[in-house]
């Protein structure tokens, strides 16, 4: 079955630093997204991406945030200057048609800034 | 903008029907999803209502009620493997992201 992975599983890093998580959405899917979750707290759309541009962003995804479609499989999350709150995991989505249809998620990439 | 909201937490028996409730406020609607996450996990999909009425999906079944904002995920035969929390998810248009509620952290007890 197909599956979205991303890399690494667990990140630290120190305060200041850039980080960039990586994910191979389905192949056959258009719409790319990510998410956070702080831990124990709900899950926080961050950016979606369709056509390759952002389609659309959540006031978390500030300056300090940038993704990437570097090639016809990888979909990149920077995040420039980490800061300790944004230790969380961070999930990439894709789904087929957009809004309407399921996400299918990623394993996450868990992120620690120390 | 949108508010989704569901209870926090849940207990149930092994063998029992339990009834996860979800209401929502959005500016247009295009779905409403459930899905169950395990503590350290992704989410993953449970299902999808667009239209009113109920989707049953083995033990598994998901209502919804439009005019209302409402909806419930319902579990039957619970096992203790059902213990996770189950997030309620809307979609407001077609293209746009889900937004999802905080989850009801459902646990199953012999």
């Amino acid at each position: 079955e197909p599956e979205v992975t991303q890399t690494p599983s667990h990140q630290v890093t120190q305060m200041g630093q850039e980080v960039i998580l990586r994910c191979v959405p389905i192949s056959n899917h258009l719409y790319f997204y990510w998410y956070r979750q702080i831990l124990g707290q709900k899950v926080e759309f961050l950016v979606s991406f369709y056509n390759n541009e952002i389609s659309e962003k959540s006031e978390i995804f500030d300056d300090q945030f940038s993704v990437e479609r570097p090639d016809g499989s990888n979909f990149t999350l920077k995040i420039r200057s980490t800061k300790l709150e944004d230790s969380a995991m961070y999930f990439c989505a894709s789904s087929e048609t957009g809004g309407g249809t399921e996400a299918f998620f990623g394993q996450g990439t868990r992120l620690t800034v120390v | 903008g949108q508010n989704i909201d569901q209870p926090t937490e849940m207990t149930a028996t092994e063998g029992a029907i339990v009834q996860i409730n979800c209401t929502y406020q959005t500016s247009g609607f295009n779905g409403l999803f459930w899905y169950q996450q395990h503590a350290g996990e992704a989410p993953t999909f449970l299902s999808y209502n667009v239209l009113d009425g109920l989707e049953e999906k083995g033990r598994f079944s998901s209502f919804l009620s439009r005019s209302k904002g409402y909806s419930y995920l319902l579990l039957k035969e619970l096992q203790m493997k059902d213990s996770a929390s189950y997030l309620c998810a809307a979609s407001n248009s077609g293209n746009t992201p889900l937004v999802f509620g905080k989850g009801t952290r459902l646990s199953v007890i012999a």
